[in-house]
């Protein structure tokens, strides 16, 4: 069974459109996160939540609106793309905010034309 | 959070024992140093995670001198499938959920 899953794997869709990518991890854990790792491949957080309550919010532009229907599941919606959101987004999950041992999903390949 | 600084890249070959030392002197005293790897096309994964001395695992080997300045990761006998980038973190114990990427360093290991 994989730990923490993400849907879609790839997602190709024109600027202006909105998407959503979904999360769930089947760890039992409190705390979830989304990441953004551009084609530069650097890796930034942008959100975690913990037991459905939001921790972080990076400056991340309102465009991103995490939602948390339940602990297991964390899912982004973005509005109205842009090229510059063309990344991969790692959804991860740990134990609770104090542990630093993240599990990170397959990541989905978003591209925006 | 303090900064982290390690090399962009590492070769090396099948069978050889591989160190990977990473700085971070301006490390606070609650912090902790955590190493993470991340494979192509896949999320990054946890490998070890340490405060000071050493600490050792069924993967690698996690080396910190007293000053904690720095430390080295350390992949005994690495193989073809080791080849990924090398992500070190210095967590503080008060933002444990807070990992600051860097650009890692990328180690290829080679036939």
């Amino acid at each position: 069974d994989t730990a923490v899953s993400q849907t879609p794997k790839y997602l190709v869709t024109q600027m202006g459109n909105d998407k959503s990518i979904k999360c769930e991890q089947n760890l039992g854990h409190d705390t979830m996160y989304w990441y953004k790792q551009d084609s530069k491949k650097f890796l930034k957080i942008m959100f975690s939540y913990n037991n459905k309550e939001l921790i972080i919010n990076e400056t991340v532009p309102n465009r991103f609106s995490p939602k948390s229907p339940d602990k297991a599941h964390l899912n982004l919606h973005i509005n109205s793309l842009e090229l510059g959101d063309s990344a991969v987004y790692f959804c991860a999950s740990s134990q609770d905010l104090t542990i630093s041992e993240q599990y990170f999903g397959p990541g989905t390949r978003l591209t925006v034309t | 959070l303090a900064k982290t600084t390690q090399p962009i890249s590492m070769d090396s070959y099948e069978g050889q024992e591989v160190n990977i030392t990473c700085s971070h002197n301006n490390i606070a005293t609650n912090d902790y140093i955590t190493w993470y790897q991340q494979f192509p096309s896949q999320g990054p994964r946890f490998i070890i995670q340490g405060y000071k001395t050493k600490v050792t695992n069924e993967v690698a080997s996690l080396f910190i001198p007293a000053d904690r300045k720095s430390s080295t990761l350390s992949l005994p006998r690495v193989s073809l499938s080791d080849t990924a980038v090398y992500y070190c973190l210095v967590v503080g114990m008060d933002s444990s959920y807070k990992l600051i990427f860097g650009s890692g360093t990328r180690l290829l290991v080679r036939p």
